[in-house]
C-alpha cells in the first residue's frame, strides 16, 4: 500500500507534552489507530479515532483528526520516562478482501529526566 | 488468559533453509496477519486471513506461505526464495467485522528470526 507518513523522532523532556504527527493516505479509513511497541516486544493499542471525530481525549492521551489534509496526531501529556517506546499510526484498509493495518514506520519518543 | 502467542521468540536458519513461524490465537477471532518489522521501515503486511482455509497476499508475500487449517492457527513458512528474510516478524489477530466496526488487532510478541 502507501506510505503512512509520521516522524522517526522524537525527544522530549520529562513532565512536558509529546506530539507525535501523522499523515495517512486513505481518504477512505473508518478508523485510524495509535499503537505503541516497547524494545522486543508486539505492539499495543493505545487508542483509535474513528473517522467522522476531530478529536479523542483519553487520560493524558489526545487523538487529533483533520481528515481534510489526512493528518493525524497524538499528545501526550506529562510524559514519564516509562512513555519511550516507538508509536506507529495505523489506517484501516478496507478492499473486497477484507481488512487490514496500513501501518507508518513509526516515531521513536525517547524521554530524558 | 487470552491472548496471542507467537513462538519462538528467536529462531536461527541458515541460509536456504525453510523455517516455519508459529501463531496461535485463543480469542476466538476470526482473522489473522502477519507482518513484517524492518528497522526505519515499520510494518509490513505480509499475509492475512479473514477466515479458516482463506488467506490473502499482503504487500510482500514473495517468499512467503501460509496455511489456516485452523480457526487458532495461522503458521508462516519462510522459504528459501525470500531474498531477505532476517527480521522481526509479528502476527496478530482482531474479530472479523463489518468495516464500519471497531476491529481492534492484537499482536502477539514477535519472533525475531535471524538467517546465517
Amino acid at each position: 500500500g502507501e506510505d503512512v507518513e509520521q516522524s522517526l523522532f522524537l525527544s522530549v523532556r520529562e513532565g512536558d507534552s509529546s506530539v507525535i504527527n501523522c499523515t495517512y493516505t486513505d481518504s477512505s479509513s473508518t478508523y485510524l489507530y495509535w499503537y505503541k511497541q516497547e524494545p522486543g516486544a508486539g505492539l499495543q493499542l493505545l487508542t483509535y479515532i474513528f473517522s467522522n471525530m476531530d478529536m479523542k481525549q483519553d487520560q493524558r492521551l489526545t487523538v487529533l483528526l483533520n481528515k481534510k489534509d489526512k493528518h493525524l496526531s497524538l499528545r501526550i501529556a506529562d510524559t514519564q520516562t516509562g512513555d519511550s517506546a516507538i508509536y506507529f499510526c495505523a489506517e484501516s484498509v478496507d478492499s473486497n478482501s477484507g481488512y487490514a493495518l496500513n501501518f507508518g514506520k513509526g516515531t521513536s519518543l525517547l524521554v530524558t529526566p | 488468559d487470552g491472548g496471542i502467542t507467537q513462538s519462538p521468540k528467536y529462531l536461527f536458519r541458515k541460509e536456504g533453509q525453510n523455517v516455519t513461524l508459529s501463531c496461535e490465537q485463543n480469542l476466538n477471532h476470526d482473522a489473522m496477519y502477519w507482518y513484517r518489522q524492518d528497522p526505519g521501515q515499520g510494518l509490513r503486511l505480509i499475509y492475512y486471513s479473514q477466515i479458516v482455509n482463506d488467506f490473502q497476499k499482503g504487500d510482500i508475500a514473495e517468499g512467503y506461505s501460509v496455511s489456516r487449517e485452523k480457526k487458532e492457527s495461522f503458521p508462516l513458512t519462510v522459504t528459501s526464495a525470500q531474498k531477505n528474510p532476517t527480521a522481526f516478524y509479528l502476527c496478530a489477530s482482531s474479530e472479523q467485522g463489518p468495516s464500519f466496526m471497531n476491529t481492534e488487532a492484537f499482536f502477539g510478541q514477535g519472533t525475531r528470526l535471524t538467517v546465517v
